[in-house]
């Protein structure tokens, strides 16, 4: 079974310039969460999104936003990249919504799509 | 809201000894508890989850984490680390029957002393 693929894995962006990620779930799941990770502040939530809707969101600018397609696929879009935006994107997809009883809130992550803002 | 603590954001330890981290929870229902691994270039791995069956979690690698409510604690332990262990330890909570997203700890890197 093949696991949660991100792309691209690295990219280079200057400020003001927006970028979009892409992940693809592992087969059958059906919910997408996106976090941020940089040094020193660990994983921060962006969203989630689960049957195309977004059902959570973290405290992020508007300038970060995402979408789910009906084949569970989801991508994120940072516009006006900022310096402060640069950092490791990580997608996990899970069975059902990540924090609910029946799927136990198991995560399967990607391995990440690093970006740097220059 | 829940939130997660974890003590200690670089943690040593010689080859063989005991490896213990610290996580503790804040949650206003019975969490769901996780903790999860990240080797160099690499996404999250699940070591173990709490989901209120036996307090004392075994995971893979041999670790194992014990649910203790009345210290809101999950603390992480390895009777005896291997120089594969070196890596960033998370540990993770969620609220029980809620549409909630699951929160991390800002992490640990465990430093493994030949």
């Amino acid at each position: 079974k093949a696991g949660v693929t991100q792309t691209p894995r690295y990219l280079i962006k200057t400020r003001g310039q927006q970028v979009t990620l892409s992940c693809s779930p592992i087969s059958g799941h059906r919910s997408v969460s996106w976090y941020q990770q940089t040094p020193g502040q660990g994983l921060q939530f962006l969203f989630e999104y689960f049957s195309e809707t977004q059902r959570n969101k973290g405290n992020f600018p508007g300038r970060f936003s995402g979408r789910q397609f009906s084949n569970s696929r989801s991508e994120m879009n940072v516009s006006t990249l900022e310096l402060g935006d640069s950092a490791l994107y990580l997608c996990a997809s899970s069975l059902g919504l990540a924090g609910r009883h029946l799927n136990t809130g198991e995560l399967f992550f990607g391995e990440g799509s690093r970006l740097t803002v220059l | 809201a829940q939130s997660v603590t974890q003590l200690g954001s670089h943690v040593s330890v010689s080859e063989g000894a005991l490896v213990l981290l610290r996580c503790n929870y804040s949650s206003s229902v019975p969490p769901y508890l996780f903790w999860y691994v990240q080797y160099p270039n690499q996404g999250l791995q699940l070591l173990l989850k709490y989901t209120s069956a036996a307090t004392l979690v075994k995971g893979i690698n041999g670790f194992e984490a014990e649910f203790k409510k009345s210290e809101t604690s999950f603390h992480l332990t390895k009777p005896s680390a291997h120089m594969s262990d070196a890596a960033e330890y998370f540990c993770a909570v969620s609220d029980r029957n809620r549409d909630d997203k699951i929160i991390f700890g800002k992490g640990t890197r465990l430093h493994i002393l030949p």
